[in-house]
């Protein structure tokens, strides 16, 4: 089966520009999660779907950051305007109902 | 899920096993003790998981200590690919609130 598939694979913005990240999940996943990893360091869920409907988004920070998951299948993560801490690792994930997750490769932003 | 403690780096000789530790000591009786590892510019991969059991599948083994408060994940034998951060998580899926919390990992380097 194809895996998830993120993209772009990479992005260069400057800062205070909008940026949005795209990811399809595995065939049949009902959960997606988004995370992001900063350099050295684990990952850190951003936002998780159930289907169409945001379950835990706690971790998002909501003044820049939007997600949506339209038709419960591909996701889309926006942040605008993107500030120079926002470099980092996105990484998307999905399961079948919490279990094994499968990471895409990430899209790895920089801002300037 | 419970907190795990791993040390943050080792290196193993190629050809030889490798015994990644992991201590969850507050491991509640539903979680599962899972390890993902993530290789240089890739999203993390499943490696394999466990809940009282060891187990064992074509990429390593997994011991648990009968009162599940540590584990060691085997590299049987260890090749350059090997190479990677390995992560312990201790999750229960389907659990509410679920979702997979990432440690700093090991951080394994496979020397020739």
């Amino acid at each position: 089966e194809a895996g998830v598939v993120q993209s772009p694979r990479y992005k260069i913005i400057e800062k205070k520009q909008p940026v949005a990240f795209w990811c399809n999940p595995i065939s049949g996943h009902n959960t997606l999660y988004w995370y992001r990893q900063n350099l050295g360091q684990g990952p850190e869920l951003l936002i998780r779907y159930e289907n169409e409907e945001a379950v835990d988004d706690s971790q998002l920070p909501k003044d820049r950051f939007s997600a949506e998951r339209l038709k419960g299948v591909d996701s889309t993560l926006k942040i605008q305007p993107a500030e120079l801490g926002d470099s980092a690792v996105y990484l998307c994930a999905s399961s079948r109902q919490d279990f094994g997750y499968t990471f895409g490769s990430g899209t790895r932003l920089t801002v300037v | 899920d419970a907190k795990t403690t791993q040390p943050p780096s080792m290196d193993c000789a190629e050809g030889r096993a490798a015994n990644l530790p992991c201590n969850h000591s507050t491991i509640s009786g539903n979680e599962y003790v899972y390890w993902y590892r993530q290789i240089h510019s890739q999203g993390p991969q499943y490696i394999i998981h466990g809940l009282k059991n060891n187990e064992t599948n074509e990429m390593a083994s997994l011991i648990i200590t009968e009162d599940r408060k540590s584990s060691t994940l085997i590299l049987p034998h260890a090749t350059l690919r090997d190479t990677a951060v390995y992560y312990c998580i201790a999750h229960a899926p389907g659990a509410a609130g679920n979702k997979l919390t990432f440690g700093g990992g090991t951080r394994v380097l496979v020397k020739p």
